[in-house]
């Protein structure tokens, strides 16, 4: 298997504008995640989803964060718009059905000026 | 309520020399317990996992970790350390039930002293 697949895995970009990461996960996994690392706060969960359906966007920052997952095999993470404090390591990792082992992605390392 | 707390954010060790990460737990369930080690500028890769089967847990790269429930540890440990370990390591409770609530530890960094 491939693993969990995430584009790009650098991005620079100007303050204000869009960016949208994307996450392929491993098939067969029912379960999706989305993590943001910093060196300030560590990991943080942003959202997950069950079956493409969001279960739990509690630590989504703030409205000008958002994520879908359209079918099973594909999510984005979008940021809308950017900020400098955006800047962070995003990770996407997936499930496998028992629910309890996830696999993590190489990350997509985000830098705002 | 799950959490989980490693007690040295920081170990050194020479190479060749034994490791022990320590991890503490707490869950109301029985739960299922990871590390993950994050090597510089990559992603988290699993390196072994307990989910209530053998207590003693074998993973990659020789690394193992015993669930004491008694202590509710679950350490991590390798005989013999190696220059390409340095890197960061967490423990990680979860329960089945419950996918989105799994608890990452704050990381313990190893570095490896030539």
């Amino acid at each position: 298997d491939a693993g969990v697949i995430q584009s790009p895995r650098h991005e620079v970009t100007e303050m204000g504008q869009e960016v949208t990461l994307r996450c392929k996960p491993i098939s067969g996994h029912n379960s999706l995640f989305w993590y943001r690392q910093t060196m300030m706060r560590g990991l943080e969960l942003l959202i997950y989803f069950n079956n493409n359906v969001p279960i739990d966007d509690s630590g989504m920052p703030e409205d000008r964060f958002s994520a879908k997952m359209p079918n099973a095999s594909f999510s984005t993470l979008k940021i809308q718009p950017s900020e400098p404090r955006d800047s962070a390591v995003y990770f996407c990792a997936s499930g496998d059905r028992a629910g309890n082992t996830i696999y993590f992605g190489e990350g997509s390392w985000l830098t705002v000026v | 309520a799950q959490s989980v707390t490693q007690l040295d954010s920081h170990v050194s060790v020479s190479e060749g020399t034994p490791v022990l990460l320590r991890c503490n737990y707490s869950s109301s369930y029985s739960p299922s317990l990871f590390w993950y080690v994050q090597h510089p500028n990559k992603g988290l890769q699993l390196l072994l996992k307990y989910t209530s089967a053998a207590t003693l847990v074998k993973g990659i790269n020789g690394f193992e970790a015993e669930f004491k429930k008694s202590e509710t540890s679950f350490h991590l440990t390798k005989p013999s350390a190696h220059m390409s370990d340095a890197a960061e390591y967490f423990c990680v409770v979860t329960h089945y039930s419950s996918a989105s609530k799994i608890i990452f530890g704050s990381g313990t960094r190893l570095s490896i002293r030539p």
